[in-house]
């Protein structure tokens, strides 16, 4: 079974500033997707950005970005110019290629945007 | 167009009740996903239905929880018994299709249910 690890329970950042969340996954599988949630307070969940692991370039979604290194195993997300609004819980999930949709998440990083 | 809909938002249980927890997908959509967020925890798969059909009922536990999705109306997923380990936050997701990707995933902002 398919495994996503989180290492850092939480995380800070001074506002303007980068921070990257790490996620380590396992899994016997070549084809697969990769996926950063955000959920605030309100616990909607939205997501931040996907990967698709075929592709090599990694996904970039405006200040969001990743680093995806397949044979590491590695998927750490990159913040860059941190907002307020930045502040939230993020879950790093994987799925599978073809069959179920189900995901499977981390246990998340708490990440806090200070003033 | 609105999200996907999960009611009640909170959910308040004594030991032995039942809950039942609806979400109305996104209109169009015909798969429907169930998760369940224990306290410090992500977000675990339980079940995934298309109308009136389960497709993958491997994340759920055997006993006093059931899902349904019929084709009228919302999806429901059913706890009997409820017991304080189901405290948790259940969301739903759904999708139009079963897709190469979740670009398509939209999620409600869940149901807390608490059990006295």
């Amino acid at each position: 079974a398919q495994t996503v690890t989180q290492s850092q329970p939480e995380m800070s950042v001074q506002e303007a500033e980068t921070v990257t969340l790490s996620c380590t996954y396992d899994t016997s599988e070549s084809d697969y997707y990769l996926f950063w949630y955000k959920q605030p307070p309100s616990r909607q969940m939205i997501l931040v950005i996907r990967q698709e692991a075929y592709k090599q370039q990694n996904a970039t979604e405006n200040r969001f970005s990743v680093n995806f290194q397949k044979a590491a195993k590695s998927f750490s997300l990159k913040i860059s110019d941190s907002q307020l609004g930045d502040a939230a819980m993020y879950f790093c999930a994987y799925r599978s290629d073809g069959g179920s949709e189900k995901l499977v998440f981390g246990k998340g990083t708490k990440l806090t945007v200070n003033p | 167009n609105a999200g996907v809909m999960q009611n009640p938002r909170h959910l308040v249980r004594r030991r032995g009740q039942e809950a039942r927890l609806r979400c109305s997908p996104m209109k169009g959509h015909s798969h429907v996903y169930w998760y369940r967020q224990l306290p410090e925890e992500g977000l675990k798969f339980m079940v995934y239905l298309q109308k009136e059909n389960i497709i993958d009922e491997s994340g759920m536990p055997k006993e006093r929880f059931s899902a349904e999705f019929p084709k009228e109306g919302p999806s429901i997923l059913r706890i009997q018994q409820v017991v304080r380990g189901d405290s948790a936050a259940y969301f739903c997701a759904s999708s139009p299709q079963q897709g190469r990707t979740n670009e398509k995933l939209f999620f409600g902002s869940g149901t807390q249910l608490s059990v006295l």
